[in-house]
């Protein structure tokens, strides 16, 4: 089955400087990764997905790029606020309709005023 | 849009008892739900995948007979889960499918 890694498990940064979360995955077939925001006591909220047939996706100050031939993603957070400040989830899907996810271990980013 | 809900958000009952989730869409169909266990600073781990008017399929090492899951219709499926334990205590969450997978807001299960 599908396994995912993520890293690193928790990343501290000042205020205004950017953050990147990296994944990888097993399964080739996979074809749609999301990236999830989590908030303390709260469940995952869809922040930016991407399909294989895309390189990179962007919205705002969030971005998230794909290799497929290394099998690996990663998000990027630009111009980082306090209220960034969350556990970031990835995973990975071999099917878009219903979708089963493999998500990562997961990133908790603190962001210092 | 892609709203789910859960109810109820908290709860805390004794050893042995049962105590029923319910997970709702509330402004699409989802042919598919899913239910997550979370424990404290873990990733979110698959208990069991539901569609409409069919049973749950479970994950390995999750007792089908202790996690009941009934999925009556599109906007609604619920998690019972039977004769409590206080290793059961942990974050369930749901989601609910018809493309993308929405999250709801979680249920925090104490077992006293």
């Amino acid at each position: 089955g599908e396994n995912v890694e993520q890293h690193p498990s928790t990343l501290s940064v000042q205020e205004g400087d950017s953050a990147v979360i990296k994944c990888t995955y097993s399964d080739s077939a996979s074809n749609y990764f999301p990236w999830y925001k989590q908030e303390l006591g709260k469940g995952p909220q869809l922040i930016i997905d991407i399909r294989s047939n895309v390189g990179e996706k962007k919205d705002q100050r969030i971005a998230v790029t794909l290799n497929k031939t290394a099998k690996h993603f990663s998000l990027h957070i630009t111009e980082t606020q306090p209220e960034d400040s969350a556990v970031y989830f990835c995973a990975a899907s071999t099917r878009i309709t219903g979708n089963m996810l493999t998500f990562g271990g997961g990133t908790r980013l603190m962001v210092k005023p | 849009g892609a709203v789910v809900s859960q109810h109820p958000s908290r709860v805390i009952c004794k050893s042995g008892t049962s105590v029923k989730i319910e997970c709702r869409s509330l402004d699409f169909q989802a042919t598919t739900m899913f239910w997550y266990r979370q424990f404290p600073k873990q990733s979110l781990m698959l208990m069991a995948t539901s569609n409409e008017g069919s049973k749950a399929t479970y994950e390995q090492g999750v007792e089908k007979d202790k996690f009941l899951i009934n999925h009556a219709s599109l906007t609604l499926s619920t998690l019972t889960v039977t004769s409590a334990h206080p290793e059961d205590s942990s974050f369930y969450i749901c989601s609910a499918s018809s493309n993308e997978q929405f999250f709801g807001p979680g249920t925090r299960l104490t077992v006293l």
